[in-house]
Order: C-alpha cells, then structure tokens, then sequence
C-alpha cells in the first residue's frame, strides 16, 4: 500500500517565480491538508481540501492557494515566492469519516527560494 | 504566546534510558493529541494517538494526556540509538473531520550508544 506521496523532492525557485507542490493522498483517504515546517519548527497549518473544496485555512497569504482532483490528489500553488517561503513543505492525507482519523504525512518536499 | 509549547532541546540520553517528552497547551478545546517522529530530511510519522484524558501504551512508547493541566508526555522506555529523531506533539479540537494539527516546536532527542 504506497502511502502518502509527494513530488518533487527537492525544488530551488528563484524569487518571485511561482512553485506547483503535488501530493497524492494514502489509498482510501479523501482528505488533504498541506503543512508548512521551517527549519527547526514545527509544521504550520496551510489548508486543508476535502470535496475538491478548501475547508479551512491557516494564516497565510493568498499567495498560497491550491486544488484537489476527483481523484483526492493535490496541488499546491505558491505565487510571488520571498525567501521566507523557503521550507519542508507536507501532505497530509486522512479519512473524513472516523472519529480517530489519523493524520499521515508524506515525505515532503523542500524548497528553496534564492 | 504559541498555542502549544514544545521544548526543543536538544535531549541526550545514554541508550537504555527512560526519557520523558513533554508539551504544554493553552487552548482547552484540543481533544486528540498525537505524537510523530520525524527523521532528519522526513516527513513526521504518527506514533501515538489519544483521545481526551488518560494514558496509552504501545511497546515501548507511553502516551499521558492530563487535560486537567493542559500538559501531555511521551515516556521512551529502553531507548535505542534508532530512537535519535525529532519528537513532535500535536492536538486537534474538531472531532468527526480532521480539523488543523497544531504542532509543538518539536524536540531533537539523541540517544547515544
């Protein structure tokens, strides 16, 4: 069973330039939330996709925006891209229905901005 | 003040040891809370994952969630070497549907041979 995937790996984005992250969610899950974890902190909450619809959001710009398909994959989209965006970021797939739905976490992808 | 304080660290420990992770929160809507690890240059991986209050128990690994005190621990009993990551506390308040994770700082832990 492939568990949560995300491509690419790595990624270096000049300023300014725009970045597309994909993710594809554990077999059997419908539920996407991407993360955001700078180097010695924590993952931040970005947004989370369920119905190919943006349920929730955490504080970040609308430079930040993204898309899930019918088929539960996931693209995150950042525009006008700072130095500051430079970070691991994660897909996190789960099952909207379960009162213990467990959160499980792709490998990451790193960007670099330059 | 972050909504989940995390000690980073670093913890060095002899392998063998007990070690005890910790996090403190301060909003008391967060009902499951959850552990990861998280390998250098990986994603975090689930290790524990309580409801409420009380304890769990999983091999090696004991999670405590004393909701009284906004205060949850990880206990590693035995530790090894392969325990050498980063430990990350995080709690959600929304039931049914995920809801957003927030995370603690994490903590770096070190077990030497």
């Amino acid at each position: 069973d492939a568990g949560v995937t995300q491509s690419p790996t790595h990624l270096i984005k000049t300023r300014g330039q725009q970045v597309t992250l994909r993710c594809s969610p554990k077999s059997g899950h419908d539920t996407v939330s991407w993360y955001q974890q700078a180097l010695g902190q924590g993952p931040q909450f970005i947004f989370q996709y369920y119905e190919e619809e943006e349920r929730q959001r955490g504080n970040f710009p609308d430079r930040f925006s993204g898309h899930q398909f019918p088929n539960y994959s996931s693209e995150l989209n950042v525009n006008a891209l700072l130095l500051g965006d430079s970070a691991l970021y994660l897909c996190a797939s789960s099952l909207e229905q379960g009162a213990m739905s467990e959160a499980f976490f792709g490998q990451g992808t790193r960007l670099t901005v330059v | 003040q972050k909504e989940v304080e995390q000690d980073p660290g670093p913890l060095s420990v002899p392998e063998g040891a007990i070690v005890s992770l910790n996090c403190t929160y301060s909003n008391s809507a967060f009902q499951y809370f959850m552990w990861y690890r998280q390998y250098s240059r990986k994603g975090p991986e689930l290790l524990m994952y309580t409801y409420s209050s009380g304890n769990k128990e999983d091999g090696r690994f004991t999670a405590q969630v004393d909701k009284s005190s906004k205060y949850i621990s990880l206990f590693i009993r035995d530790s090894q070497p392969s325990d050498s990551a980063t430990y990350l506390c995080a709690m959600r308040a929304l039931s049914g549907n995920t809801g957003k994770l927030i995370f603690g700082q994490g903590t770096t832990l070190q077990v030497k041979p």
